[in-house]
């Protein structure tokens, strides 16, 4: 059974650009959730999709933006690059949004803003 | 607000020698908590999670860990560690708040094992 697969494995972008980040969950999972994860700031939320309907959101600036497709495959696109946008960009998914239940995570999208 | 704390950004052990990683949450509710593991280049795994009953919880690759609400503590432990153990830890608790459920995560331990 395939894990959770996150394309591309890494990016190099030039601030002012936007970005595509995609994310294919394990077959039968509908909950797909974000996360970025910076040396600084750790592990944080970005937004969480479950049945093509954005279920709940981090702290993020309007700039991140996501979603998910009937196949239950999610993308996220950050428009406007900062150089503080740099990030290991992960994605995990789960049967259902229920609390508690195990997230499966992808080796996520290394993001490089220069 | 709620809150992970993860006091060890790094800790060297010795292959063989006993691991417990330290984990503070501050959260109103019953927490349900967890353990992730990340491997360099790679996403991170659960290791194990405790939601209520008994409050030493085992999980993956012989770690357990303890649930001490008195002290508001979640820590991994582990009796004999083992190279492969090199990793990064994670705490986190799955909270809700607004009618909104996130994880939130501790910054994170790095642990190195010499030989």
């Amino acid at each position: 059974k395939a894990g959770v697969t996150q394309t591309p494995r890494y990016l190099i972008k030039t601030r002012g650009q936007q970005v595509t980040l995609s994310c294919s969950p394990i077959s039968g999972h509908r909950s797909v959730s974000w996360y970025q994860q910076t040396p600084g700031q750790g592990l944080q939320f970005l937004f969480e999709y479950f049945s093509e309907t954005q279920r709940n959101k981090g702290n993020f600036p309007g700039r991140f933006s996501g979603r998910q497709f009937s196949n239950s495959r999610s993308e996220m696109n950050v428009s406007t690059l900062e150089l503080g946008d740099s990030a290991l960009y992960l994605c995990a998914s789960s049967w259902a949004p229920s609390r508690g239940e195990k997230l499966f995570f992808g080796s996520g999208t290394q993001l490089s803003v220069l | 607000a709620q809150s992970v704390t993860q006091p060890d950004i790094h800790i060297t052990v010795s292959e063989g020698a006993s691991l417990e990683l330290r984990c503070n949450y501050s959260y109103g509710a019953t927490p349900y908590l967890f353990w992730y593991v990340q491997s360099p280049g790679q996403g991170l795994q659960l290791l194990l999670k405790y939601f209520s009953g008994d409050t030493l919880v085992q999980g993956i690759k012989g770690f357990e860990a303890e649930f001490k609400r008195s002290q508001s503590s979640f820590n991994l432990r582990k009796p004999s560690v083992h190279w492969s153990d090199a990793a990064e830890y994670f705490c986190a608790v799955d909270t809700i708040q607004g009618g909104s459920e996130k994880l939130v995560f501790g910054k994170g331990t790095k642990l190195t094992v010499n030989p």
